[in-house]
């Protein structure tokens, strides 16, 4: 069974700094889907970034990319200059071919002006 | 502890039949959360409940939805009458709020086919 594990329930990071937020997933599966997630306090999930497993080029969206790293079964995300705006749950989800999803129990982020 | 538990964990319905689906959230947590998963929209929040008591809706796509917390031990969704547009895989997730702490704990989700 796909397991998927944060390890950091609750981080910090001041306005405009790099936070990077982890994690760790295990399956035995080759091909497959990585999610992060947003909720904010609004309780709305919002997705941030895809990464499909075949792709070797680490997914970006403006201030969010993704570190992944197939062989370790890694995917951490990093969000650059970081804004209030991005004080919120952050979700890491993966899914397989069968569209069988496991989340990981979330990483609460604030964001310090 | 046995996690979020979700019944059933599939289910095949045709169009126009009622569909219920149950979640018994982790024992102690006070929030109980129901999502709808499909590729096309990703992760949508529908409902989400605090002390049994339902604090937002607005998720909840239409009338044939409805949602109900009876006890801090079940939760039901309820889909009448089901259509193909409502297959997807719904997922029920619980917490409790400690502190700033609020981690969400996902059940295996149920997944639903409108036929």
């Amino acid at each position: 069974a796909q397991t998927v594990t944060q390890s950091q329930p609750e981080m910090s990071v001041q306005e405009a700094e790099t936070v990077t937020l982890s994690c760790t997933y295990d399956t035995s599966e080759s091909n497959y889907y990585l999610f992060w997630y947003k909720q904010p306090p609004s309780r709305q999930m919002i997705l941030v970034i895809r990464q499909e497993a075949y792709k070797q080029q680490n997914a970006t969206e403006n201030r969010f990319s993704v570190n992944f790293q197939k062989a370790a079964k890694s995917f951490s995300l990093k969000i650059s200059d970081s804004q209030l705006g991005d004080t919120a749950m952050y979700f890491c989800a993966f899914m397989n071919n069968n569209n069988d999803m496991r989340f990981g129990a979330g990483t609460r982020l604030t964001v310090k002006p | 502890d046995a996690g979020v538990i979700q019944s059933p964990r599939h289910e095949v319905t045709e169009m126009g039949q009622e569909v219920t689906l149950r979640c018994k959230p982790i024992s102690g947590h006070d929030y109980l959360f129901w999502y709808r998963q499909t590729m096309m929209r990703g992760l949508e929040l529908l409902i989400y409940f605090n002390n049994n008591v339902p604090i937002d809706d607005s998720g909840m796509p239409e009338d044939r939805f409805s949602a109900k917390m009876p006890n801090a031990s079940f939760s039901t969704l309820k889909i009448q009458p089901s259509e193909p547009r409502d297959s997807a895989v719904y997922f029920c997730a619980s917490s409790f709020l400690q502190g700033l702490a609020d981690t969400q704990y996902f059940g295996p989700g149920t997944r639903l086919t409108v036929l």
